[in-house]
């Protein structure tokens, strides 16, 4: 079954603290993967996709196909990183539909 | 480009009645896609259509659930003789063709008494 696994409800850290919010998924082909953010009052918006490997706001994330995880991290948070963080998976070369995960609420501390 | 639009941005109705929900896809997008956020958890897919078609609505329950994306105007979803677990909040994502990527809208919110 395809199933996308956020195992933390809440991730609190301190402004400046590395962040790493993870993303465990179950697919049996290939899929594309996507991290979307909420941020307060506004509308989901992707953040970053795992083929286009790049860096958005400082967060990165890397697929690892052996651990079926997409992990997002950022090296040192920032109060303005406070939202709430889906990990969504795509059947990619079917109808796209997305399969999200529960999300996490990140809150950065002053 | 204004981004998908979806209205109305919140709706209140009674048991029993009908529930109209719009979406406008972006400016260039031909794929509307439609969620459902249930209290305390993620979004589920529901639906997904091209202009005149439904192309997959595995998600979709399979009574009092309708959606249309006609080939002028707005996508709705349709729901019919509402109950209180109905309650949620709906998503509208649109894409251009030939890509995963989906844009959403600000959602409605559908509260039933």
């Amino acid at each position: 079954a395809q199933r996308v696994t956020q195992p933390e409800k809440l991730l609190s850290v301190f402004k400046g603290a590395p962040v790493e919010l993870k993303c465990n998924y179950s697919y049996s082909g290939s899929p594309e993967l996507f991290w979307y953010v909420q941020y307060s009052r506004q509308r989901l918006q992707l953040l970053l996709r795992h083929i286009s490997r790049e860096s958005i706001k400082g967060f990165t994330a890397d697929l690892n196909k052996g651990e079926t995880s997409f992990h997002l991290k950022k090296p040192f948070a920032q109060e303005e990183d406070s939202a709430m963080y889906y990990c969504a998976l795509s059947n990619s070369g079917n109808t796209g539909k997305l399969i999200f995960g529960q999300g996490t609420t990140l809150q950065v501390k002053p | 480009n204004a981004g998908v639009m979806q209205n109305p941005r919140h709706l209140v109705r009674r048991r029993g009645q009908e529930a109209r929900l719009r979406c406008s896809p972006m400016k260039g997008h031909s794929h509307v896609y439609w969620y459902r956020q249930l209290p305390e958890e993620g979004l589920k897919f529901m639906v997904y259509l091209q202009k005149e078609n439904i192309i997959d609505e595995s998600g979709m329950p399979k009574e009092r659930f309708s959606a249309e994306f006609p080939k002028e105007g707005p996508s709705i979803l349709r729901i019919q003789q509402v109950v209180r677990g109905d309650s949620a909040a709906y998503f509208c994502a649109s894409s251009p063709p030939g890509t995963q990527a989906q844009y959403f809208g600000p959602g409605t919110r559908l509260t039933v008494t």
